[in-house]
């Protein structure tokens, strides 16, 4: 069965621009998370979504947002980028929210800013 | 709310030598808490998980942590160290409910094995 995908692995982009980073979950998992990894922050929860609804959602500016499709592939947008929006994206899918069942990440889209 | 605390940010061992990685947890309920490793330029794969059946819990690669509720403690350890086990590890928490999947991780340890 094949893993968690993301797409692009990598992307440069300028500040003030805009990016769209893509999820594609395990295939039966209708349960995405996203996650941002800095070597400042660390590892902090964006946003959840389940069945095309945001479940839950970290402490994050309104740039940050995201989206789920029907077929539990999910999108997450940043606007008007920052230099501090540089970072490892992580997305996990699961088969369903709660923590009885094992989140999978993917490799991560890793994000620069100039 | 939940939060860990990895009591190392980095720790070396030689390799055939036992490994512990500290991890102490805060939570307003019953957690759920897992160990998660990441090897560079991978993503996380889940070491193991324990959402409140039995305290010792055995992962894979030979790794184990015990849930100690009296020490809020979830250390991870494992009798021999490999040189593939290098690698960083986050001690993570979540809130023990079936419509929430949030993870609040620690800010990890890096392992380093030396020969």
């Amino acid at each position: 069965k094949a893993g968690v995908t993301q797409t692009p692995r990598y992307l440069i982009k300028t500040r003030g621009q805009q990016v769209t980073l893509s999820c594609s979950p395990i295939s039966g998992h209708r349960s995405v998370s996203w996650y941002q990894q800095t070597p400042g922050q660390g590892l902090q929860f964006l946003f959840e979504y389940f069945s095309e609804t945001q479940r839950n959602k970290g402490n994050f500016p309104g740039r940050f947002s995201g989206r789920q499709f029907s077929n539990s592939r999910s999108e997450m947008n940043v606007s008007t980028l920052e230099l501090g929006d540089s970072a490892l994206y992580l997305c996990a899918s699961s088969l369903v929210p709660g923590t009885s069942y094992e989140q999978y990440f993917g490799p991560g889209t890793r994000l620069t800013v100039t | 709310a939940q939060s860990v605390t990895q009591l190392d940010s980095h720790v070396s061992v030689s390799e055939g030598t036992p490994v512990l990685l500290r991890c102490n947890y805060s939570s307003s309920y019953s957690p759920s808490l897992f160990w998660y490793v990441q090897h560079p330029n991978k993503g996380l794969q889940l070491l193991l998980k324990y959402t409140s059946a039995a305290t010792l819990v055995k992962g894979i690669n030979g790794f184990e942590a015990e849930f100690k509720k009296s020490e809020t403690s979830f250390h991870l350890t494992k009798p021999s160290a490999h040189m593939s086990d290098a690698a960083e590890y986050f001690c993570v928490v979540s809130l023990n409910t079936g419509t929430a999947s949030k993870l609040t991780f620690g800010t990890g340890t890096r392992l380093q094995v030396t020969l």
